[in-house]
């Protein structure tokens, strides 16, 4: 159980173009997911809260305008770059929170994606 | 940056020997405190989690420990595998966003 997907799992895309990442939650239902980047050897530095419904809370120096937070469904969140640029190439991950369990806070996270802007 | 100080960043063990990771932060607010370990290229994948009620938790050779008062909380493996060796994150938070240490990463040599 509490399975989290994303995709897709790596992604090349030209400098100026815009890229989709989806997350999943697969076996259950998740009313807060949250995106996450992490660079090469650093740890995860959470970007925004994405709510179900409503919009996402961006952190403070994360532009909302760029990064684009769409939570349509209980199941699927996604983060669209737009006008990416290299020093957008970095490792991207979910992660969810199991609204269903009755007052969890253990967030699941998918496996990352991987962008690479050339 | 982190508001979690987690030491080592870096540890080498030799396959059977325990390994011990330590976080310390400074707010009273947080009360949920999860592991998570994170191989090369792939997600981190939640291990072990503890509540600011509960002092300590066990699950097969993997421990974590809490001292509310001194505001620290520690990994514990024991009986190192090689298969063990990967970034180990501590982090804490509660309903709200989690906020992750640096990470250690953990070489566990045959």
């Amino acid at each position: 159980g509490a399975v989290v997907s994303q995709h897709p799992s790596r992604v090349i895309c030209k400098s100026g173009t815009s890229v989709k990442i989806e997350c999943r939650s697969l076996d259950f239902q998740a009313t807060t997911m949250f995106w996450y980047r992490q660079f090469p050897k650093q740890s995860l530095m959470l970007m925004a809260t994405s709510n179900e419904g409503s919009k996402a809370t961006y952190e403070q120096g994360v532009e909302k305008d760029k990064f684009l937070i769409n939570h349509a469904s209980l199941t699927l969140s996604t983060l669209t770059v737009t006008s990416a640029h290299p020093e957008d190439s970095s490792f991207y991950i979910c992660s969810a929170r199991d609204s269903g369990s009755g007052g969890t806070y253990e967030q699941y996270f998918g496996p990352g994606t991987r962008l690479t802007v050339t | 940056g982190e508001n979690v100080e987690q030491h080592p960043s870096t540890l080498s063990v030799q396959e059977g020997d325990s390994a011990v990771i330590k976080c310390t932060y400074s707010d009273s607010a947080s009360n949920y405190f999860p592991w998570y370990k994170q191989e090369l290229g792939k997600g981190p994948q939640l291990i072990i989690d503890i509540r600011s009620n509960v002092g300590e938790k066990k699950d097969q050779r993997i421990a974590v420990t809490l001292n509310k008062t001194a505001k620290h909380f520690s990994l514990h493996i024991t009986e190192t595998q090689p298969e063990d060796s990967a970034v180990y994150f501590c982090a804490k938070g509660g309903w709200g966003k989690l906020q992750f240490g640096a990470g250690t990463q953990v070489v566990v040599t045959p």
